[in-house]
């Protein structure tokens, strides 16, 4: 069936580290995997998404690489500030639920924790 | 831009009671979610509408009604509330087509005694 899921619950690193946050999947028709931030008290923010046709994606501090062979997935966030400490859910879109039907299926989330 | 607003942000009912979560975007979004975090899960989607005029169930449906009011305004309905429906529920909206962002507003924590 369809499902996100994450490899580790919590990750603590220090201030000026570079993190890395992963995310299995199953669902091979998935055409867009989506990551998300949420801080304390807020609702999800949108970080970066990658096309299921590429492999790597780099934005502001932020890369996320695919591995379709393995059904996995990373958020790497270089140089990480406290700021950055919040809760990290990956998403997936199945190439099924587009247009009118379109839907995100998320994953149960990744708490950063960034020690000053 | 005040972005997804909702309200209201607390609300703490007995079991049986009704009420309507708000949810309004100013950005001229087509597409409108509603979803329920619970501790420790991730969101999961109630229901959603892709447009003005429309609405359709998503992977949580029971216990709950929508109604898409105009383009702006998407409210959720709980007609008798139950205990399982403590958590916190987030509106959200989309622009259209392909865009994969999703803007969330601030949810609405909800206690059902």
């Amino acid at each position: 069936g369809e499902s996100v899921g994450l490899h580790l619950p919590t990750l603590s690193v220090q201030e000026g580290d570079n993190s890395i946050i992963n995310c299995a999947y199953s669902n091979s028709a998935s055409d867009y995997f989506i990551w998300y931030k949420q801080e304390s008290g807020k609702g999800p923010q949108f970080i970066i998404d990658i096309r299921s046709n590429m492999d790597k994606r780099q934005g502001q501090r932020v890369t996320v690489l695919l591995n379709k062979t393995v059904k996995h997935l990373s958020l790497q966030i270089a140089a990480t500030q406290p700021g950055d400490s919040a809760v990290y859910f990956c998403a997936e879109k199945s190439s099924r639920s587009g247009g009118s039907n379109y839907k995100l299926t998320f994953g149960k989330g990744t708490l950063l924790t960034v020690n000053p | 831009n005040a972005g997804v607003t909702q309200t209201p942000k607390f609300q703490v009912l007995k079991t049986g009671q009704s009420m309507t979560l708000q949810c309004a975007q100013d950005m001229n979004h087509n597409s409108m979610y509603w979803y329920r975090q619970d501790p420790g899960m991730g969101l999961r989607l109630i229901y959603y509408s892709a447009s003005e005029g429309t609405t359709d169930k998503g992977e949580v449906p029971n216990g709950y009604n929508v109604s898409r009011l105009n383009k702006r305004e998407f409210s959720l309905r709980l007609e008798s509330a139950a205990p399982s429906q403590t958590s916190v529920y987030f509106c959200a909206s989309r622009l259209a087509g392909a865009a994969n962002e999703q803007f969330f507003g601030p949810g609405t924590r909800l206690t059902v005694l």
